[in-house]
C-alpha cells in the first residue's frame, strides 16, 4: 500500500498569509493526488486535481504542485471563511487519503 | 447530480449492516463509485471502491476491512451497496459515498453521510 504523509498536521496562521502544506507519498503516484477541503459536519470537497488543476469554481488563491512523491498545497493570502481541515488524497490503484492539516485563525 | 447514502444505525459488535448510495443526475453505470469512512474526530479513510462494469466491476478494499465488507453495485437501480459484516467498535463512523472517476476523469460527488454506531 501506498502510505501518504501530510504535514504539518496543524497550522495557524494571520489572514493574508500563505499558507502552505505538504504531503509525500511513499512511492511514485506521478500526478494522481488531490487536495480536499472538509469543514465541520460536511463532506469533502474537491480544490485541486492532478496535482495542479483547480477544480471549476474554487478561488484562484488555492494551487497545487509536484509531481512523482513530493506535493504541495498552497493559499496564497489565507482568508477566514478557509478555516477547515485539508486533505492530500492518492485516488489511483488503492486510494489513500493524506491524515489532514487543520488550518485555524491566528 | 446527487449522491444520497442511506441504512446507517446502531448495531452490536459482531452484527452486520447494508448501507445503499442512491445516485442521480448522471449516468451511474459510467461511474467508479468510492465508499469513504471518518470517525468520530479523526480524518478520512477511504474504504474501497468498485468499477463500472464495462471496466470489469472489480472491487478494492482497505486493509482494515478487507474480508469483512463487501461492495456491490445495481446499475438498473443506479445505486451501490456496501455490506458490513463483522462489525468492530472501530468501524464506527460516518460512512460517505463518492463518485471516484467517471472514464478516468475525477468527479467531485459526494453524499451526505450515513452514521454507523457499533455498540454493545
Amino acid at each position: 500500500d501506498i502510505q501518504m504523509t501530510q504535514s504539518p498536521s496543524s497550522l495557524s496562521a494571520s489572514v493574508g498569509d500563505r499558507v502552505t502544506i505538504t504531503c509525500q507519498a511513499s512511492q511514485d503516484i506521478s500526478k494522481y493526488l488531490n487536495w480536499y477541503q472538509q469543514k465541520p459536519g460536511k463532506a469533502p470537497k474537491l480544490l485541486i486535481y492532478d496535482a495542479s488543476n483547480l477544480e471549476t469554481g474554487v478561488p484562484s488563491r488555492f494551487s497545487g504542485s509536484g509531481s512523482g512523491t513530493d506535493f504541495t498545497f498552497t493559499i496564497s493570502s489565507l482568508q477566514a471563511e478557509d478555516i477547515a481541515t485539508y486533505y492530500c488524497q492518492h485516488y489511483d490503484n488503492l486510494p489513500r487519503f493524506g491524515g489532514g492539516t487543520k488550518v485555524e485563525i491566528k | 447530480v446527487q449522491l444520497v447514502e442511506s441504512g446507517g444505525g446502531l448495531v452490536k459488535p459482531g452484527g452486520s449492516l447494508r448501507l445503499s448510495c442512491a445516485a442521480s443526475g448522471f449516468t451511474f453505470s459510467n461511474a467508479w463509485m468510492n465508499w469513504v469512512r471518518q470517525a468520530p474526530g479523526k480524518g478520512l479513510e477511504w474504504v474501497g471502491r468498485i468499477k463500472s462494469k464495462s471496466d470489469g466491476g472489480t472491487t478494492d478494499y482497505a486493509a482494515p476491512v478487507k474480508g469483512r465488507f463487501t461492495i456491490s453495485r445495481d446499475d438498473s437501480k443506479n445505486t451501490m451497496y456496501l455490506q458490513m459484516n463483522s462489525l468492530k467498535t472501530e468501524d464506527t463512523a460516518v460512512y460517505y459515498c463518492s463518485i471516484h472517476t467517471i472514464f478516468g476523469v475525477v468527479i467531485d460527488v459526494w453524499g451526505q453521510g450515513t452514521t454507523v454506531t457499533v455498540s454493545s
